[in-house]
């Protein structure tokens, strides 16, 4: 089951910056949070993780709640580019491996 | 940038029939992953291999579905005979060990009629 709750979908306009909220209000300490996107008909893309410090990339910044049941993925400055479905995922250790533990993901609608 | 490579792109194939995809991942990337994606969900990992070994199968449908990664470079993924629930898309994706990020392939699109 998944570990992560998101909105269904969100739209945002063309340049300003996407905040894309994530509830995990279960995960446990060693447990990394991962974003990824997928545009349609493409593969998931990398976007970034973290732990517990707030992160930051070329493509965006995770912001972590200091209590980690909850994180929130920020695209600076959105374009039609960017329209995809944003998963929030845990990452879980199930003895000497790690699994993905994928929800349904957020649609995110860029407008221009 | 290196990609994970996979092919074929599209598959259509009647059900009963048997059908195979092929997965290349990043050179030097240890672990390889196959998932499965039903639209409108997200990826369900189907088995994992560390090297040419499987660490991780237990939600594969053994009784129709097969993987191997023999050498620990290339893979294959088969069903056999497939079934009109396996349309999907079938996503592999690698990684330099069992922890690092994944880089995922563009997919096969299975149908099965």
């Amino acid at each position: 089951d998944a570990k992560t709750t998101q909105p269904t979908s969100m739209d945002c306009a063309e340049g300003r910056a996407a905040n894309l909220p994530c509830n995990h209000s279960t995960i446990s300490g060693n447990e990394y949070v991962y974003w990824y996107r997928q545009i349609h008909s493409q593969g998931p893309q990398y976007i970034i993780h973290g732990l517990k410090n707030n992160e930051t990339n070329e493509m965006a910044s995770l912001i972590i709640t200091e209590d980690r049941k909850s994180s929130t993925l920020i695209l600076p400055h959105a374009t039609l580019r960017d329209t995809a479905v944003y998963y929030c995922i845990v990452r879980v250790a199930t003895g000497s491996n790690y699994q993905l533990i994928w929800g349904a993901g957020t649609k995110l609608i860029i407008k221009p | 940038e290196a990609e994970v490579a996979q092919s074929p792109r599209y598959k259509i194939t009647e059900k009963s029939q048997a059908v195979a995809f092929w997965c290349d991942p990043i050179s030097g990337h240890a672990t390889l992953y196959w998932y499965r994606q039903i639209l409108g969900q997200g990826p369900e990992l189907l088995v994992q291999f560390q090297d040419e070994s499987v660490v991780d199968d237990s939600q594969l449908p053994k009784d129709r579905f097969s993987a191997e990664r023999l050498k620990g470079v290339d893979s294959t993924l088969k069903i056999q005979p497939a079934e009109l629930g396996d349309s999907a898309m079938y996503l592999c994706a690698s990684s330099r060990d069992r922890g690092s990020g994944y880089t995922f392939g563009s997919g096969t699109r299975l149908t099965v009629v």
